[in-house]
């Protein structure tokens, strides 16, 4: 099975900031890498598909990169609305596996 | 309303069976790949199975293999997901979703919460 390893595991920060979470996989996933936003009680939400396509309706703030194994989801200006938590997911191979999670916490 | 609303949830014994359904409306439920994922409250999500759009291919997580069983109707527009031999593990609520191989899950319903309990 493929392995994602997120980083950090929680991250606390402000309004305002730009935060970077990465996603490493145990083996190259091309670019079948997906982020998404849960919120307590919720269904996730996808924010990003194929590591570096924003989903439709997604804020432009939201942004992926990386490829084969590295991946990482930026925020650019963190809203108190993103204060949630986020997974990372590969779509190369069954079974398609998740990140653990990083939360993400107010300063 | 394109949604999924899933159904069948509740309290059963281990060792017990218990059938989940994923009612899909507001998009071409017989064009596309349907996933279950499950999350035990407080901790992270781990995909268990997905079936192709014509229900000719299937896959499960090696935790569910031999127990679950993947399941379509595109006539109903209805996904199910039968699990036979609970164990206290399988707790956890029960999420469909709707996604193909490049566009990750892209529609989500709001869960079912299975719990396996004496």
């Amino acid at each position: 099975d493929v392995q994602m390893t997120q980083s950090p595991s929680s991250l606390s920060a402000s309004v305002g900031d730009r935060v970077t979470i990465t996603c490493r996989a145990s083996q190259s996933i091309s670019s079948h890498l997906n982020w998404y936003q849960q919120k307590p009680g919720k269904a996730p939400n996808l924010l990003i598909y194929a590591a570096s396509s924003l989903q439709s309706g997604v804020p432009s703030r939201f942004s992926g990169s990386g490829s084969g194994t590295d991946f990482t989801l930026t925020i650019s200006s963190l809203q108190p609305e993103d204060f949630e938590t986020y997974y990372c997911q590969q779509g190369y191979i069954t079974p398609y596996t998740f990140g653990q999670g990083t939360k993400l916490e107010i300063k | 309303e394109v949604q999924l609303v899933e159904s069948g949830g509740g309290l059963v014994q281990p060792g017990g069976s218990l059938r989940v359904s994923c009612a899909a409306s507001g998009f071409t439920f017989s064009n596309n790949w349907m996933h279950w994922v499950r999350q035990v409250p407080g901790k992270g999500l781990v995909w268990v199975s997905h079936i192709y759009s014509d229900g000719s291919n299937t896959n499960y997580a090696d935790s569910v293999k031999g127990r679950f069983t993947i399941s379509r109707d595109n006539a109903k527009n209805t996904l199910y997901l039968q699990m036979n031999s609970l164990r206290a593990e399988d707790t956890a609520v029960y999420y469909c979703a709707r996604g193909g191989p490049f566009s990750g899950f892209v529609l989500w319903g709001q869960g079912t919460l299975v719990t396996v309990s004496s």
